[in-house]
């Protein structure tokens, strides 16, 4: 199975910054690469397919790159309702797996 | 736009086993597929398996191989997985998420449902 390892695990981080989370694969997975946003109770929401493709709907302040085994999603500008859960997903092979998570918090 | 809606709570006894539904509103499952994720209590995300209809096909995880069935009824547009010999470990929030084939895409997800193992 191919790990999928996130850091930070936390960040502390204020409303109008800038926020960036890595993910990073056991080997490579090109491109195929999936970011989630998860707010507490809810299911997850996709945000960012194919490593760098922006969801329909998904604001244009989110944004991915990367490609092999190393990946960051960025939140450009922070804003109130960005506060939640961010998990990684490989789509390269089955099982499908999910980094273990950032969780964005109020500094 | 189809929206996935699951089953309600379930209490459940260790080993017995239990079967979760996820219908499909406002559509239908056309060429997509189904997978189930499910996430402990302040724990991660956890992809259990995938049903592709139109195929017949299924493929699980390992770690849940043998105790996890995933079925779908397309005349519905529902589908259901069913985990047995439950043990207490297996409390948790189990998802149900469209699964574009190819590119692996979960979206949109059912709400969840929560399954408790306890004596």
């Amino acid at each position: 199975d191919i790990q999928m390892t996130q850091f930070p695990s936390s960040l502390p981080a204020s409303v109008g910054g800038r926020v960036t989370i890595t993910c990073r694969a056991s080997q490579s997975i090109i491109t195929y690469l999936n970011w989630y946003q998860q707010k507490p109770g809810k299911a997850p929401k996709l945000l960012i397919y194919g490593a760098s493709s922006l969801q329909s709907g998904v604001p244009s302040r989110f944004s991915g790159s990367g490609s092999g085994t190393d990946f960051t999603l960025t939140i450009s500008t922070l804003q109130p309702e960005d506060f939640a859960t961010y998990y990684c997903q490989q789509t390269y092979s089955i099982p499908l797996t999910f980094g273990g998570g950032t969780k964005v918090e109020i500094k | 736009q189809v929206q996935l809606v699951q089953s309600g709570a379930e209490v459940k006894k260790p080993g017995s086993s239990v079967k979760v539904s996820c219908k499909a509103s406002g559509g239908t499952f056309s060429s997509d597929g189904i997978s189930w994720v499910r996430q402990a209590p302040g724990q991660g995300l956890d992809w259990m398996g995938v049903i592709i209809p139109i195929l017949g096909t299924t493929n699980y995880a390992q770690k849940f191989q043998g105790r996890v069935t995933i079925t779908a009824d397309e005349s519905t547009s529902t589908a259901y997985m069913e985990l047995s010999s439950l043990r207490s470990e297996d409390t948790a929030l189990y998802f149900c998420a469209k699964t574009s084939v190819g590119t692996w895409r979960l979206d949109p997800w059912g709400q969840g449902t929560l399954v408790t193992v306890s004596s």
